[in-house]
């Protein structure tokens, strides 16, 4: 199947700091892609999705002045946690759009502790 | 509103059973329906894939099961193995995004 990559996939940051965290599709063009915030044991929340040269949609309860999203190429997305807080830890997944914009691909996750 | 219900929330099947896995979902324009395996601290994979214009795929030990008129969708593993405990997400796909159902976690015993 297509390859998607996110980098981090561990990252500890102190509380007030910001974190990126990128998203990259590396055989396939992702128009669209998506953000997901995952607790323990629970299912995957959408947080945002991204379309490549427009502003992010995001979902009814996310802070879009606090999750940054910027989806500068068909490649590769951006999620950027600002001003970080200990509630902000949380294991974040993306996932981009294949074969005409039915199959996802995901990341291999990002585990964000906030200190 | 839970657009896609999945059950059983756990799952325990001795090595060689067969796990079945059930999702209902409400909304008719979803067309594409994804099984994802999520192993802890990693991303979702992709299992096995189904449009509504079939009733049945399978792949290997994984088959799934449509029912279009009932809005029922399933997910068995054959002769599941101690390698396919995970947690397992059925999904549906429409209007550009896919709705998850809430997991299942597969523990299959040796």
């Amino acid at each position: 199947g297509a390859v998607v990559s996110q980098h981090p996939s561990r990252v500890i940051c102190k509380s007030g700091t910001s974190v990126k965290i990128e998203c990259r599709s590396l055989d396939f063009q992702a128009t669209t892609m998506f953000w997901y915030r995952q607790f323990p044991k629970q299912s995957l929340m959408l947080m945002a999705t991204s379309n490549e040269g427009s502003k992010a949609t995001y979902e009814q309860g996310v802070e879009k002045d606090k999750f940054l999203i910027n989806h500068a190429s068909l490649t590769l997305s951006t999620l950027t946690v600002t001003s970080a807080h200990p509630e902000d830890s949380s294991f974040y997944i993306c996932s981009a759009l294949f074969g005409g914009g039915t199959e996802a691909f995901f990341g291999q996750g990002t585990r964000l502790t906030v200190v | 509103q839970q657009q896609v219900k999945q059950s059983p929330q756990s799952l325990i099947v001795q090595k060689g059973g067969i796990s079945i896995i059930n999702c209902a979902y409400e909304n008719t324009a979803f067309d594409y329906f994804p099984w994802y395996q999520q192993f802890p601290g990693k991303g979702p994979a992709l299992l096995i894939a189904i449009r509504p214009d079939v009733s049945e795929k399978k792949e290997g030990r994984f088959t799934i099961s449509f029912n279009k008129s009932a809005k029922q969708f399933s997910l068995h593993i054959m002769d599941s193995q101690p390698g396919d405990s995970a947690t397992y997400f059925c999904a549906a796909f429409g209007s550009s995004t896919l709705t998850f159902g809430k997991g299942t976690m597969l523990l299959v015993s040796p």
